[in-house]
């Protein structure tokens, strides 16, 4: 079984398009992120989640905003996107405090 | 925020040849992790160093904890093309994990 599986793979969308990108851990960890991987493989962390109530939200477009129905999903909406948008995005979940972060299999976003 | 600098962003090795990227911040670190992130892969943690001084191995490659927890160094002895990837270190407290921009190693054959 994936212990962090992300879907869509791959997601190809018109600027100013509304995309949606899931997230699902069977770790039982109770703490997810997102990063943004730009094309220089700069991991940028975007948001942070613990026991569903965001903690820390770096300074990133509200056109982002992550929500998360239960402890094991975090999903990430993207509004009104921009070709500046364009990246690989990794979900990623560990336990609040613990040791390794495990890492999704990543979303290539592509905007047109 | 806490920040850590890794360099080199790069490093292209005739396979053989060894390989070190290091990493530092200017304030001390509680921990430092390492992971690897192979071409068209995610990261895949490696190792946590968390004692001042601290040196862990695995197989070819070394991990060091500075003396002042303010720096770490990942050493490959003799790459193969098998390393090939970005290596990442990446600092972990009461915050996401926060990581250095990494660096790229190439291996040529």
């Amino acid at each position: 079984d994936t212990a962090v599986s992300q879907t869509p793979k791959y997601l190809v969308t018109q600027m100013g398009n509304d995309k949606s990108i899931k997230c699902e851990q069977n770790l039982g960890h109770d703490t997810m992120y997102w990063y943004k991987q730009d094309s220089k493989k700069f991991l940028k962390i975007m948001f942070s989640y613990n026991n569903k109530e965001l903690i820390i939200n770096e300074t990133v477009p509200n056109r982002f905003s992550p929500k998360s129905p239960d402890k094991a999903h975090l999903n990430l909406h993207i509004n009104s996107l921009e070709l500046g948008d364009s990246a690989v995005y990794f979900c990623a979940s560990r336990i609040q405090g613990g040791t390794e972060a495990f890492f999704g299999q990543g979303t290539r976003l592509t905007v047109v | 925020g806490q920040q850590v600098m890794q360099i080199p962003q790069y490093q292209h090795v005739q396979e053989g040849e060894d390989f070190t990227t290091y990493c530092n911040s200017s304030t001390t670190l509680s921990n430092i992790q390492w992971y690897k992130q192979r071409p068209g892969g995610h990261p895949v943690f490696l190792i946590q160093l968390v004692k001042s001084g601290e040196v862990k191995k695995q197989k070819r490659l070394t991990f060091q904890f500075g003396e002042a927890k303010k720096n770490s160094s990942l050493h490959i002895t003799a790459t193969q093309t098998t390393d090939v990837g970005t290596y990442f270190c990446a600092y972990s407290g009461n915050t996401p994990l926060v990581f250095g921009k990494g660096t790229r190693l190439s291996v040529i054959a």
